[in-house]
């Protein structure tokens, strides 16, 4: 059972289209993130949503949406893509209180071309 | 702005030797600290932590060093096996951070049979 599974794990577009990755976990967890991949390997935040809340919104440019229907499901859409946001976009969840274990998606690698 | 840094890129380490991994943080108010390992086409997955009240954490072959004065932390690996090659990131949290986690750019762990 893929604890949290995100899709598609690739995505390969052309500049200026809209695009969404869905992401789901099934561990009942409270809180889902989406952090990003960049270039230099670093993974920094971009969103975190509690029970459908957006508790961080990193500086971001508005062309991402995140989309929380419920608190199994976090959703990134991305509208107008450009060249740099060509990255691996990875899903998390874990629990608000108690570890701070996220458990990861296996990521989605975006390519604007 | 690299709050958390892992400047060794990669490290390549006998079979049965131990591995060392380091990392240094700059932000005084990260107060956990976790180690996560990654294999390629996967997401990240939690290895081990550490919270700032403690200097050493031990789960098996893993062992999790923390000098607060040093703003340092370090992950042995002892002894290393071929299956512990992967990227290895730092991470670190703040209190009241809503589980943010600010991630190292992360270190290629090879093990050399």
């Amino acid at each position: 059972d893929t604890a949290v599974s995100q899709t598609p794990k690739y995505l390969v577009t052309q500049m200026g289209n809209d695009k969404s990755i869905k992401c789901e976990q099934n561990l009942g967890h409270d809180t889902m993130y989406w952090y990003k991949q960049d270039s230099k390997k670093f993974l920094k935040i971009m969103f975190s949503y509690n029970n459908k809340e957006l508790i961080i919104n990193e500086t971001v440019p508005n062309r991402f949406s995140p989309k929380s229907p419920d608190k199994a499901h976090l959703n990134l859409h991305i509208n107008s893509l450009e060249l740099g946001d060509s990255a691996v976009y990875f899903c998390a969840s874990s629990f608000l209180q108690g570890g701070y274990g996220y458990t990861f998606g296996s990521g989605t690698r975006l390519t604007v071309v | 702005d690299q709050q958390v840094k892992q400047n060794s890129p990669s490290l390549s380490v006998q079979e049965g030797r131990i591995s060392i991994l380091n990392c240094d943080y700059t932000n005084s108010m990260f107060d956990y600290f976790l180690w996560y390992k990654k294999y390629p086409a996967e997401g990240p997955t939690f290895l081990i932590s550490i919270s700032s009240i403690k200097d050493k954490n031990e789960d098996g072959r893993f062992t999790v060093f923390l000098n607060k004065s040093a703003k340092h932390l370090s992950l042995h690996i002892v002894p290393s096996q071929p299956g512990d090659s992967a990227v290895y990131f730092c991470a670190a949290s703040a209190n009241g951070s809503a589980r943010q986690l600010t991630f190292g750019s992360g270190t290629q762990l090879t093990v050399l049979p």
